[in-house]
């Protein structure tokens, strides 16, 4: 049950897009196309942006988008804005039916 | 409006027991799984458990294994999670999460447990 693998932070300007990229295994992201990205503001309860690699839940800005290929997903954030700035984790379910998220990527908008 | 409210979090020794409860409302609760989900000071979301939607069935994660146990009373719209044996690495704010298909759509604001002697 290892953590997906994302990186620690990333950073863009208002405007800019950012992609955020989570590698698993074919025993995870690689095997299913279950998944998801949320998005946390420290103190509140996450929110989850991306469902099933590539579908955005009603009310989610299309500025997010997801993709898959091979054991490496992406979030990809386009128009960068102030109130994109959170944590985002990555997750997928998984070969012996337990769910695994990614390390967190932090991500500041200068 | 859905909502999933967690409590029973605290302050408990090494060694202790605690248990964490999530009510929920505005939906069928007896009609999804349920999973709990913690983050520990300055780290990362990492699952923990999920229960299926009679209570029939149940993973945990290998951390947690043994030592924790959740389940469901469906005509109280109530989660629960009984942590035994609890450890420092155990301190973590804990989230309970409704599951649609194989993903997780409604979240609580979290209850935060401290394992310290």
């Amino acid at each position: 049950q290892s953590a997906l693998t994302q990186p620690a932070s990333v950073s863009g300007s208002p405007g800019q897009s950012i992609t955020i990229y989570c590698t698993g295994t074919s025993g995870d992201v690689g095997g299913y196309n279950y998944v998801s990205w949320y998005q946390h503001h420290p103190g509140k309860a996450p929110k989850f942006v991306i469902y099933e690699v590539s579908n955005r839940p009603s009310g989610v800005s299309n500025r997010f988008s997801g993709s898959k290929s091979g054991n490496t997903a992406s979030l990809t954030i386009s128009g960068l804005q102030v109130e994109d700035e959170a944590d985002y984790y990555c997750s997928s379910y998984t070969s012996i039916s337990t769910w695994v998220f990614g390390g967190g990527t932090k991500l500041t908008v200068l | 409006e859905v909502q999933l409210v967690e409590s029973g979090g605290g302050l408990v020794q090494p060694g202790g027991s605690l248990r964490l409860s999530c009510a929920a409302s505005g939906f069928t609760f007896s009609s999804y799984w349920m999973h709990w989900v913690r983050q520990a000071p300055g780290k990362g979301l990492v699952w923990v458990s999920r229960i299926n939607n009679d209570g029939s069935g149940t993973m945990y994660a290998d951390s947690v294994k043994g030592r924790f146990t959740i389940s469901r009373d469906n005509a109280k719209n109530t989660l629960y999670l009984q942590m035994d044996s609890l450890r420092a690495e155990d301190t973590a704010v804990y989230y309970c999460a409704k599951t649609l298909k194989h993903h997780m759509d409604v979240w609580g604001q979290g209850t935060t447990v401290t394992v310290s002697s």
